[in-house]
């Protein structure tokens, strides 16, 4: 069964330059998240979509960022412009609706560096 | 605000002995709790949850927790732990709105 799918899964770039981080949730799943990982701020909730419908988007920390689902089983997350303080893992995960009991999955992250 | 706390940002454990790692949870209605591992430069694996029913929680890799409902909490337990459950442990909270919020984090370390 493949999990949630992640790509890149490392990217170098430089400051000014536009990113695009790609997630596959696993098929079925209503639910996706979007989740940011600092050594200063932990695990931060950026979006989240159900149904492929952006329903919370407050901790997207600016403008620079986006975040768009097309369809069922696919998402981008976007920065744009880049810099140095967005360097962080990424991840994107993926869960069953219709319940907040269901487990949420995660994928193995998009490993982000801002030079 | 629903939330949890993590009161430990290091525990440290000799390998064979009990591991307590430690969760306390500020939830208004019925909460839904997750445990979550995370090994180095790898995404979180699920360890397992608390919805309702039995206060004892058993999961992957002979982990258990234990919700308790007085003292607000959620402790991830293991009565021997192995040097490979040295990793970051992660406990969460699924809010009603759908969303999951997680603790700060505790590194796990057992030593040999």
């Amino acid at each position: 069964d493949a999990g949630v799918i992640q790509s890149p899964r490392h990217e170098v770039t430089e400051m000014g330059q536009e990113v695009t981080l790609r997630c596959k949730p696993i098929s079925g799943h209503n639910s996706l998240f979007w989740y940011r990982q600092t050594m200063m701020r932990g695990l931060e909730l950026l979006i989240y979509f159900n149904n492929n419908v952006p329903i919370d988007d407050s901790g997207m920390p600016e403008d620079r960022f986006s975040a768009k689902m097309p369809n069922a089983s696919f998402s981008t997350l976007k920065i744009q412009p880049s810099e140095p303080r967005d360097s962080a893992v990424y991840f994107c995960a993926s869960s069953p609706g219709g319940s907040s009991g269901n487990t949420i999955y995660f994928g193995e992250g998009s490993w982000l560096t801002v030079v | 605000a629903q939330s949890v706390a993590q009161p430990e940002d290091q525990v440290n454990v000799a390998e064979g002995n009990p591991l307590t790692v430690k969760c306390t949870y500020s939830v208004s209605g019925n909460p839904y709790l997750f445990w979550y591992v995370q090994y180095p430069n790898r995404g979180l694996q699920f360890l397992l949850k608390y919805i309702t029913g039995d206060n004892l929680v058993k999961g992957s890799y002979g982990f258990e927790a234990e919700f308790n409902k007085s003292q607000t909490s959620f402790h991830l337990k293991k009565p021997s732990a192995l040097v490979s459950d040295s990793a970051l442990y992660f406990c969460a909270v699924r809010r009603y709105n759908n969303d999951m919020r997680f603790g700060a984090g505790t590194r796990l370390t057992v030593k040999p």
